[in-house]
C-alpha cells in the first residue's frame, strides 16, 4: 500500500498561507491524491482532490508536481477555525498520522 | 438531507461483551468502510465492503465481525477476542472504487467505544 509522510505539527498566524506537504513516493498509476480535514471527535471532512498539475477549489489549492510523488496542500488566509488535523491520502484506504495545524491569533 | 448515521454517539461495554455499532447511510454509494481511531493517532481500516454480500479486511480485522446484507447498512461488531477495543470508530462511504482512490469518503460523526 502507498504509504504516506507529513509533517507531525505546524504552527502558524491567522491570515497567513499555510502549505502543508505530503511525501508518497510509492504513488501508483492510478491514484488519486486526495486531502481531509478532521477536527476532535468527529469524522474527517473533505478538501480537495487532484491527479496532477494543480487543483484549486473554493477553500484550498493542491499542488502536484510532475513526479506526483509529493503534494501540497495550500490553505490561504487561515483563520482560528482552520485549527485542525490535515491527512493526505493518496489510496482510498490508507490514512497517514496527519498533520495538526495550530493557527494562532 | 444524505448523509451517514452512526450509532450509538458513546458506548460502554464490560470485557468479555460483544458489541455491535451501527452504521447506515443513505447516498446510494456502493462502498462503505470501517476505521479505528485512538487518542492522537491517524484513522486505521478495520473492514470495508464494496459491494452487498461482500467485504474485506483491513489493516486491523482481528476481532472484529461485519455484514453487508444491504447497501444502506453496515454493522461493525466489536467481539471479546478484540484486546484494546477503547478507541474512536468511524464510518465512511464513498461512490467510487476504493482501488483507485478517486472519489471522496463521506464520514459519519463516530461512536467512542469504552470498555471498563
Amino acid at each position: 500500500l502507498a504509504k504516506t509522510t507529513q509533517p507531525i505539527s505546524m504552527d502558524s498566524y491567522e491570515g497567513q498561507e499555510v502549505n502543508i506537504t505530503c511525501s508518497h513516493n510509492n504513488i501508483a498509476t492510478n491514484d488519486y491524491i486526495t486531502w481531509y480535514q478532521q477536527f476532535p471527535s468527529q469524522g474527517p471532512r473533505f478538501i480537495i482532490q487532484g491527479y496532477k498539475t494543480k487543483v484549486t477549489n473554493e477553500v484550498a489549492s493542491l499542488f502536484i508536481p510532475a513526479d506526483r510523488k509529493s503534494s501540497t496542500l495550500s490553505l490561504p488566509r487561515v483563520s482560528l477555525s482552520d485549527t485542525a488535523v490535515y491527512y493526505c491520502l493518496v489510496w482510498q484506504l490508507t490514512f497517514g498520522s496527519g498533520t495538526q495545524l495550530t493557527v494562532l491569533p | 438531507d444524505g448523509g451517514i448515521t452512526q450509532s450509538p454517539k458513546y458506548l460502554f461495554r464490560k470485557e468479555g461483551q460483544n458489541v455491535t455499532l451501527s452504521c447506515e447511510q443513505n447516498l446510494n454509494h456502493d462502498a462503505m468502510y470501517w476505521y479505528r481511531q485512538d487518542p492522537g493517532q491517524g484513522l486505521r481500516l478495520i473492514y470495508y465492503s464494496q459491494i452487498v454480500n461482500d467485504f474485506q479486511k483491513g489493516d486491523i480485522a482481528e476481532g472484529y465481525s461485519v455484514s453487508r446484507e444491504k447497501k444502506e447498512s453496515f454493522p461493525l461488531t466489536v467481539t471479546s477476542a478484540q484486546k484494546n477495543p477503547t478507541a474512536f470508530y468511524l464510518c465512511a462511504s464513498s461512490i467510487r472504487d476504493p482501488r483507485t482512490g478517486a472519489g471522496e469518503l463521506f464520514f459519519g460523526e463516530g461512536s467512542r467505544l469504552t470498555v471498563l
